[in-house]
């Protein structure tokens, strides 16, 4: 069974830093590729990074890059995102998905339950 | 590729159907157009790929059509749990949602 649990969400002040994690299970997670999806309050998805399978490959959204860095670790099936610079826009929760595919197909098959991160002074 | 769904918000009762519509501002090639369905409190479960084909374990109920810049999602013969939030979005290149579409209860 596919399992993808996101970690690391928190209340974090504009300006600041923060990581989040993604422990996938259930799959041989070093064959695709994945990103990660964000939600603010009430709002609609907003597809934020994707990533590689071998991490060779990184793919940001205008309204985060240079600001986020997406990355992954196939020895230990984990993938991340280090959010930097936050502002209140950042408020959402993220959720780490995984993709049908190496590379270059976005569409996402399994989910995980998501994290909040929540931007504020 | 900006994606725009319709309507906002759809008032049916169970047992009847429900249409909902994505237009896309520029064509989709390869039909890459996929549908998303959220309930409250939960991520998001892929119903629909490539326009027509259905996800693992999706019921016949649910079904997708369409190509180029409109794409229609059909849900035959409501149940109740399938009142919730329907998301378009196109994989041709990056990854583009529309607004979302709510399904409630009428």
């Amino acid at each position: 069974e596919v399992q993808l649990l996101e970690s690391g969400g928190d209340l974090v002040q504009p300006g600041g830093s923060l990581r989040l994690s993604c422990a996938a299970s259930g799959f041989t997670f070093s064959n695709y590729a994945m990103s990660w999806v964000r939600q603010a309050p009430g709002k609609g998805l907003e597809w934020v990074s994707g990533i590689s399978d071998n991490g060779g490959g990184t793919f940001y959204a205008d309204s985060v890059k240079g600001r986020f860095t997406i990355s992954r670790d196939n020895s230990k099936n984990m993938l991340y995102l280090e959010m930097d610079i936050l502002r209140a826009e950042d408020t959402a929760i993220y959720y780490c998905a995984k993709e049908i595919g190496k590379l270059g197909t976005p569409l996402f098959d399994y989910w995980g339950q998501g994290t909040l991160v929540t931007v504020s002074s | 590729i900006v994606l725009t769904q319709s309507p906002a918000t759809l008032s049916l009762s169970p047992g009847e159907r429900a249409t909902l519509s994505c237009g896309a501002s520029q064509s989709v090639s390869r039909s890459y157009l996929a549908w998303y369905q959220q309930k409250p409190g939960l991520a998001p479960r892929l119903l629909i790929f490539d326009a027509s084909s259905r996800a693992t374990g999706i019921p016949d109920r649910f079904s997708g059509s369409g190509s180029g810049t409109d794409f229609t999602l059909t849900i035959n013969r409501l149940e109740p749990e399938d009142f919730a939030v329907y998301y378009c979005q196109q994989y041709d290149g990056s990854a583009t949602f529309g607004q979302g579409t709510k399904v409630e209860i009428k």
